[in-house]
C-alpha cells in the first residue's frame, strides 16, 4: 500500500484557472506538509499542518490555500494560476512536529507535476 | 535566516568506492537534520534523521554525522553501488521554523 499518495500525477492547465491537488497518508501521522520543487530542483516548504494548526511559509502567495478535512488528508488549492506556479508539488507526512526528540522523519508522496500554459 | 548548502553539487565515482557528501548550515539552533535521496522523477526517501542531541546515525552502508557547533553534517556511503545513483538532499529543522532544504548533490556511481 502506498504510504503517501497524491492525485493527480500530472496537471496541465491554463493561466488563470483554479486547481486542486489531493494528498492522503495512511501512516496515522499527525503532521502533513506541502513542498514546491522548481525547475532548478530546489525544494521549498510551503505549509506544515499539525493537529489542525497551520504553519505557513511567509513567502507563499495567498492564492495557495491548504485544506485538511481530516488528519489523513491535506489538499492544496491554487487560485488564479500563474506561469511561475509550474513546478512539482510534493506532499509529505511525519508522525510528529514538535522539535527535539519528536519523530519528524518525513515520508514523501510521488509528486504532482503542474504545468501552467 | 537559515541557509543550507551542499558540496559537491555533483559527484561521479566508480563502483565500490567509499564517498562523503557534505552539508553545511548557517544557524546551529536546529532540532534535527535529515538526509534524503531523490531518484529522477520520484519523491524523496528519508535515509537518516539525526536529532540535535545526537552525533551520528547509521543505516546499513550509510553513516551520517552531525556537528552542530560548526554547522556541518556529512553522509558517508560505503562500498558504493550503481543503485546508489540519485540526488542526495539534506534538510534542517530550525527552532520555530519549517524545514529548510539544501540544493542537493547529484551522485553517479559508474559500474
Amino acid at each position: 500500500d502506498t504510504a503517501v499518495s497524491q492525485t493527480p500525477k500530472y496537471l496541465v492547465t491554463q493561466m488563470g484557472n483554479d486547481k486542486s491537488i489531493k494528498c492522503e497518508q495512511n501512516l496515522g501521522h499527525d503532521t502533513m506538509y506541502w513542498y514546491k520543487q522548481d525547475s532548478k530542483k530546489f525544494l521549498k516548504i510551503m505549509f506544515s499542518y499539525n493537529n489542525k494548526e497551520l504553519i505557513i511559509n511567509e513567502t507563499v502567495p495567498n492564492r495557495f490555500s491548504p485544506k485538511s478535512p481530516d488528519k489523513a488528508h491535506l489538499n492544496l488549492h491554487i487560485n488564479s494560476l500563474e506561469l511561475g506556479d509550474s513546478a512539482v508539488y510534493f506532499c509529505a507526512s511525519s508522525q510528529d512536529l514538535g522539535g527535539s526528540n519528536y519523530q519528524e522523519t518525513q515520508y514523501f508522496g510521488p509528486g504532482t507535476r503542474l504545468l501552467v500554459l | 535566516k537559515q541557509e543550507v548548502t551542499q558540496i559537491p553539487a555533483a559527484l561521479s565515482v566508480p563502483e565500490g568506492e567509499n564517498l562523503v557528501l557534505n552539508c553545511s548550515f548557517t544557524d546551529s539552533a536546529i532540532y534535527n537534520l535529515q538526509w534524503f535521496r531523490q531518484d529522477p522523477g520520484k519523491g524523496l526517501t528519508s535515509l537518516l534523521l539525526i536529532q540535535s542531541s545526537q552525533r551520528e546515525q547509521t543505516s546499513g552502508r550509510l553513516n551520517a554525522s552531525l556537528d552542530k557547533s560548526s554547522g556541518r553534517s556529512t553522509l558517508y556511503i560505503a562500498a558504493s553501488q550503481p543503485g546508489d545513483s540519485a540526488t542526495y538532499l539534506c534538510a534542517v529543522r530550525p527552532y520555530g521554523q519549517n524545514f529548510v532544504f539544501g540544493p542537493g548533490t547529484r551522485l553517479s556511481v559508474l559500474p
